[in-house]
């Protein structure tokens, strides 16, 4: 089985611009979550879908927002970027159908610099 | 709302010699735990987790972990390093209200000297 698959995964763009990451689950999977990682402020949880619908959601501004198509992939994009945006974007998914804590399986990342 | 803690921000241990890495969490309930690794460059791979029941979980790789609900930890545990096992390792919660939420530790990176 295919594993977590993010694109691009590298992106280069200037303050002000806005952008779009992509995450395709693991097959049968229908619960996609997405993370920032930064060296300040570690790992931190930005939103999780599940079945096209946003189920939780992480303390960032408005700028952040994702979504999830029927078959599972899930986009994130984020308008209005800033140089403290600069991160790895971490998508993982699960095969979860409930509200209840499941393994989840991460992406290699998408590695995001503002200029 | 829950925290994870991870004291040792860098651990470096020779090859053959044992390892062991602190996470400590704060929730008021029992949490589910997870502890990943991180290679340079690469997303997070699961390590082991705990749910329920057997406090000792067995995890890939060799690795071990305990959870010890009166000292709120689930440190991990290795009896004998590879130089392979050089990477950042994450401690996560998560709690069953929150969905698929996970809220991690700060990393503890490994060195592991020849």
């Amino acid at each position: 089985k295919a594993g977590v698959t993010q694109t691009p995964r590298y992106l280069i763009k200037t303050r002000g611009q806005q952008v779009t990451l992509s995450c395709s689950p693991i097959s049968g999977h229908r619960s996609v979550s997405w993370y920032q990682q930064t060296p300040g402020q570690g790992l931190q949880f930005l939103f999780e879908y599940f079945s096209e619908t946003q189920r939780n959601k992480g303390n960032f501004p408005g700028r952040f927002s994702g979504r999830q198509f029927s078959n599972s992939r899930s986009e994130m994009n984020v308008s209005t970027l800033e140089l403290g945006d600069s991160a790895l974007y971490l998508c993982a998914s699960s095969g979860s159908g409930s509200t209840t804590v499941d393994e989840q399986f991460f992406g290699p990342g998408t590695r995001l610099t503002v200029l | 709302a829950q925290s994870v803690t991870q004291p040792d921000i860098h651990i470096t241990v020779s090859e053959g010699a044992s390892l062991e890495l602190r996470c400590n969490y704060s929730y008021g309930a029992t949490p589910y735990l997870f502890w990943y690794v991180q290679s340079p460059g690469q997303g997070l791979q699961l390590l082991l987790k705990y749910f329920s029941g057997d406090t000792l979980v067995q995890g890939i790789k060799g690795f071990e972990a305990e959870f010890k609900r009166s000292q709120s930890s689930f440190n991990l545990r290795k009896p004998s390093v590879h130089w392979s096992d050089a990477a950042e390792y994450f401690c996560a919660v998560g709690v069953r209200a929150a969905g698929n939420k996970l809220t991690f530790g700060g990393g503890t990176r490994v060195l592991v000297k020849p």
